[in-house]
């Protein structure tokens, strides 16, 4: 167990319809990143969080957005769905000791939320 | 753009052979690779990093290289297990190969 616990694990959601995931992050951990994993692909990074601030984001438009919180948990919000983004989402959790470097450090995930958009 | 490739096919190794998995970079030079491993329905564990100035780096039956030149990392897993039957991921820095799916027959 890694100690990132993500909710909900399942969602069910239709076409233009909004939705929050939420991620609770291992414990001393500062940066969260989240990744959108379709069937049979790689994760594909949607952005990073440096306490509490954007600090990297990838190809993803601006419908998808975040949050990290003071405790270091974080939202992954998704405005108006489209059927694409049918995917499984994954919180990471690392210690970024040396100050917001994208990606660098051992990241720990959590299981995802599978979200099915109909 | 930038890329990660892994082979897409399945990789069949017989229990006790030594598995070998490749993952191979294009269009930028990762300061560093991970691997990670992917049960189904589960988000990927971390297993080794290495370093763009590291040639090899090894723990227990585990062992990865990184050859800038061929832009190029090796994954072994020695003495495999059923156990060992899982996807592999490799990553550079946010960007991540698709993943080998690795299946260990007794």
């Amino acid at each position: 167990e890694t100690g990132v616990t993500q909710s909900p694990t399942h969602l069910i959601k239709t076409r233009g319809q909004q939705v929050t995931l939420r991620c609770s992050s291992q414990s001393g951990h500062n940066t969260v990143s989240w990744y959108q994993q379709a069937l049979g692909q790689g994760p594909q990074f949607i952005f990073q969080y440096y306490r509490e601030e954007e600090n990297g984001r990838g190809n993803f438009p601006p419908r998808f957005s975040g949050l990290q919180f003071p405790n270091y948990s974080s939202e992954l919000n998704v405005n108006a769905l489209e059927l694409d983004d049918s995917a499984l989402y994954l919180c990471a959790s690392s210690l970024d000791r040396a100050g917001g470097q994208l990606a660098k450090n051992i990241q720990y995930f959590g299981a995802g939320t599978r979200l099915s958009v109909l | 753009s930038q890329k990660i490739e892994q082979n897409s096919e399945a990789l069949n190794i017989q229990e006790g052979k030594t598995a070998t998995l490749t993952c191979n970079y294009t269009n930028y030079s990762p300061a560093y690779l991970q691997w990670y491993r992917q049960d189904p329905g589960r988000g990927p564990v971390f297993l080794l990093l290495i370093r763009e100035n590291e040639k090899e780096k090894r723990k227990e039956r585990l062992k990865v290289t990184f050859d800038t030149t061929l832009k190029q990392s090796l994954f072994h897993i020695t003495a495999s297990q059923p156990a060992d039957s899982a996807t592999y991921l490799c990553a550079g820095g946010v960007i991540w190969g698709a993943g080998t799916k690795l299946i260990i027959k007794p």
